[in-house]
């Protein structure tokens, strides 16, 4: 079992490029989600899905696009990345009703 | 809306001192609450969760939380702090297990 991995651990952007982040678990679960972690700001939600096919906003969803076309996978997207999009990156996942799972992060450095 | 505040940003304690961690959360009905733990360059890890029951939780690690529903508080506790417990400690609130709210952290730094 290896939980809720994330896809990639590091990557540095220019401002204005693209790119997509990757979340998988292989727990079943119905839910994900994606966070971002800011200093001194805790974890806020982005976005986050109730089972495939389906996603909501969260509490920053500005600048991000998600895509849960399988249940295992849950993509986070950036079509135009700023600098203020410069954050670690978590995805977790849960049945509904129990506790989240968290991945090790994906570091982002938009330049 | 909910909310979660932990009032002290860093803490220090020595090694096999006594610690408690403040959670305060704001929720218009029975919370689920819950205590992650964080270590530098890694994810989030749970520690310990209260649903409903025994308003005294136990952890992991050897942690413990109070739910204190006149307080609106839910407090970490560890008797003896042990110095690799030095990490970041999230406390969240929710109306399942869903929707986490976060608090901003408590840097714990534990001194030998």
């Amino acid at each position: 079992n290896a939980g809720v991995t994330q896809t990639p651990k590091f990557r540095v952007l220019k401002t204005g490029q693209s790119m997509t982040l990757l979340c998988a678990q292989d727990m079943n679960h119905e839910y994900m989600y994606w966070y971002r972690q800011d200093p001194g700001m805790g974890l806020r939600l982005i976005h986050y899905s109730v089972g495939e096919g389906t996603t909501a906003k969260g509490e920053v969803p500005d600048g991000y696009n998600v895509s849960r076309l399988k249940k295992q996978n849950f993509l986070l997207g950036l079509e135009s990345a700023a600098p203020s999009q410069t954050s670690v990156y978590f995805c977790a996942s849960n049945r509904v009703d129990y506790e989240q799972y968290f991945g090790p992060g994906t570091r982002l450095t938009v330049t | 809306a909910q909310s979660v505040t932990q009032p002290d940003i860093h803490i220090t304690v020595s090694e096999g001192a006594s610690l408690e961690l403040r959670c305060n959360y704001s929720y218009g009905a029975t919370p689920y609450l819950f205590w992650y733990v964080q270590s530098p360059g890694q994810g989030l890890q749970l520690l310990l969760k209260y649903f409903s029951g025994d308003t005294l939780v136990q952890g992991i690690k050897g942690f413990e939380a109070e739910f204190k529903r006149s307080q609106s508080s839910f407090n970490l506790r560890k008797p003896s702090v042990h110095w690799s417990d030095a990490a970041e400690y999230f406390c969240a609130v929710s109306g399942g297990g869903n929707k986490l709210t976060f608090g901003t952290g408590t840097q714990l730094k534990v001194e030998l």
